[in-house]
């Protein structure tokens, strides 16, 4: 059974500071890995998608790699702001355990909190 | 507005009643799913439907009934509410292929008492 694992569950750092939050699974077979950002009382953004071909994506100032034989993907931030502060949560689609067709596999997050 | 509106934002209800927690989305997306968020268990799939008049169970689908008549919507009804349903509940949507970005609705939050 496909299990996603985020540690630390929660990260606090100084303003400017470039950081990496961190994600592992268990099973390789996955279409793709994403990075999703949610906001306290607020639903799910997602931020990227690394396909399982893929090595890395990038969006302005986060860039997220997948280590597809590791089972390790990690996102990076780069010069974080207070506007950062969120849970961000991974996710894999598998291959197998095609029953429930495109359901993804949470991480339970990590909370990042950003101080001025 | 375009995107995925769920209603309720909030909801209190009681035991044994039943409740039905709404989900519009506008973009025509196919896949259509339902989460429920709880600390320590992270988010787990309730029900998905690939297509209208398809639909699917997930993780935790005991207690909840989902119908899916229109593309754009997919209502989940609990039908005995449990206090053990007390969960925040999200809506989500996507595109028919393997790698189509997930969107989410702004969640429902439901207190069983």
């Amino acid at each position: 059974k496909q299990e996603v694992t985020q540690i630390p569950a929660a990260l606090s750092v100084p303003e400017g500071e470039n950081l990496v939050l961190n994600c592992s699974f268990t099973d390789s077979a996955i279409y793709n890995l994403q990075w999703f950002r949610q906001d306290p009382g607020k639903g799910l953004t997602s931020l990227l998608l690394i396909q399982s071909s893929q090595r890395e994506q990038t969006s302005g100032r986060l860039n997220a790699s997948l280590d597809k034989s590791s089972g390790r993907s990690t996102l990076y931030i780069a010069a974080s702001q207070p506007g950062d502060s969120a849970t961000y949560l991974c996710a894999v689609r598998p291959q197998k355990y095609g029953g429930s067709q495109g359901n993804l596999i949470f991480g339970k997050g990590t909370k990042l909190s950003v101080k001025p | 507005d375009a995107g995925i509106t769920q209603s309720p934002r909030y909801k209190i209800t009681e035991t044994g009643r039943q409740v039905t927690l709404m989900c519009h989305q506008t973009w025509s997306h196919s896949y259509m799913f339902w989460y429920r968020q709880d600390l320590g268990h992270g988010l787990r799939l309730i029900y998905y439907s690939a297509a209208a008049d398809i639909t699917d169970k997930g993780e935790v689908p005991d207690g909840y009934v989902v119908s899916r008549s229109k593309t754009e919507n997919f209502p989940l009804t609990l039908e005995s509410a449990t206090r053990s349903q007390t969960s925040v509940y999200f809506c989500a949507s996507r595109l028919t292929g393997a790698n189509e970005k997930l969107f989410f609705g702004s969640g429902t939050q439901l207190s069983v008492l």
